[in-house]
Parts: structure tokens; C-alpha cells; sequence
């Protein structure tokens, strides 16, 4: 079975902070996803990875940064988390091609007060 | 541009059939899934349709696709109690160099005795 962990099921930080989130996959997959969720919105695309090193903006970007530094690991980096940034942020995974099924993990609620 | 439309919400008894509706607006699109979230969960994949395909069922579940309408629907046959869940659609679609996932707002299924 694939598994996506998320470091946090549940985190919350101060304006201003800086705020990693972390993903890890098990299947050997070459690309990696994160996704912000929020109501009414639906899941829009951060930022992705498709191999080691490589990153690619997605359609909200702006406020976040990534990291992949080993294949199985993709973090999510806010550099200074603001109120706006609270909502449930989902990491996925997938072979490719990059359109394939994707595998979710668990999600984290993050707060920013 | 592209986009996935969905209605946000849906009740419906207990042992009726459920059916939620998706639009989208990529022709090209190859693939067009349905993901289920559980209060508190990530996403996790129901069923996938080919692009080629008309009709797909797998035990409750049966996916229609109109190609012409750019229409997905998704039937639930004899909705349990279980099902209450956000079903997302999603179009598997090549943009900006990149083969990735749109997703729709999600519908919120509600199931009552």
C-alpha cells in the first residue's frame, strides 16, 4: 500500500513565524504535490516536484517556498506565515506521468494567529 | 483556462441512489477521477475514467461520461450512512509544460435516515 505521512495533523503558529511542513512517500514516486484546501475552494496547487531538486510553482505560490532534497521527502516552507496562510494543506505523490492517480496524505490543519 | 464545477452539496436518504455532477473544460483531458474525503482525512481515489471510455462501474459506483457536455457524473447505488464524505472530480490535463490535476470544489454528500 502507498503511504503519504505529514509530519502534523494539526499545527499552530504566530504571524510571522517561520513554519515547515513536511511529507514523506514510501512508493518511490517521482512526483510530489502540495495543496492548500480550504471551503467553497476546493484544492488549488502550491508548488510541485518532479524529480530530486526540482520544483515547479503552481497556481498559489506566492508566500511559500519547497524543498526536495531526497526523493521520498518533500517540504513545504512558509518563510513568514500570516493569518491568511491558516487552512488544511494536503501532500500527495504519484509515478509518472505527473497526471497520474495521486496519493494523499493525511492533511495538516494549520492555525496562524 | 481550466476548471472543474461541481455543485457544494447534496442530501439524500439512506438507500436512495446519489448522484454528483461535474463540469470541466479541457477537451484533451485523458483522465478524469473521483477522490472521497472523510471528515479529518486526505483524499482517496474512488474510481478513474479513460477518456475513451463512456461508462465505468465498479460494484455501488458507476461513472458516466458525456465527452461532447464535458460532463462526469458519479452514481451511488443504495447510499449508506458511510458515504457522507466530499467527493472531488478532477481532470487530468497538460498545462504549462506539465501533465497535472484540476480539481473541482468538492460536493458534500449528506446522508439521513
Amino acid at each position: 500500500d502507498v503511504k503519504v505521512t505529514q509530519s502534523s495533523r494539526y499545527l499552530v503558529k504566530r504571524t510571522g513565524e517561520k513554519v515547515f511542513l513536511e511529507c514523506v512517500q514510501d512508493m518511490d514516486h517521482e512526483n510530489m504535490f502540495w495543496y492548500r484546501q480550504d471551503p467553497g475552494l476546493g484544492l488549488r496547487l502550491i508548488y510541485f516536484s518532479y524529480d530530486v531538486k526540482m520544483k515547479e510553482k503552481g497556481d498559489i505560490p506566492e508566500g511559500y517556498s519547497v524543498s526536495r532534497e531526497k526523493k521520498e521527502r518533500f517540504s513545504l516552507i512558509l518563510e513568514s506565515a500570516s493569518t491568511n496562510q491558516t487552512s488544511m494543506y494536503l501532500c500527495a505523490s504519484n509515478r509518472d506521468p505527473p497526471g497520474n492517480e495521486q496519493y494523499f496524505g493525511p492533511g495538516t490543519r494549520l492555525t496562524v494567529t | 483556462g481550466e476548471d472543474v464545477e461541481q455543485s457544494l452539496f447534496l442530501s439524500v436518504r439512506e438507500g436512495d441512489s446519489s448522484v454528483i455532477n461535474c463540469t470541466y473544460t479541457d477537451s484533451s483531458s485523458t483522465y478524469l477521477y473521483w477522490y472521497k474525503q472523510e471528515p479529518g482525512a486526505g483524499l482517496q481515489l474512488l474510481t478513474y475514467i479513460f477518456s475513451n471510455m463512456d461508462m465505468k462501474q465498479d460494484q455501488r459506483l458507476t461513472v458516466l461520461l458525456n465527452k461532447k457536455d464535458k460532463h462526469l457524473s458519479l452514481r451511488i447505488a443504495d447510499t449508506q450512512t458511510g458515504d457522507s464524505a466530499i467527493y472531488f472530480c478532477a481532470e487530468s490535463v497538460f498545462s504549462g509544460g506539465y501533465n497535472k490535476l484540476i480539481f473541482g470544489a468538492g460536493t458534500r454528500l449528506a446522508v439521513h435516515p
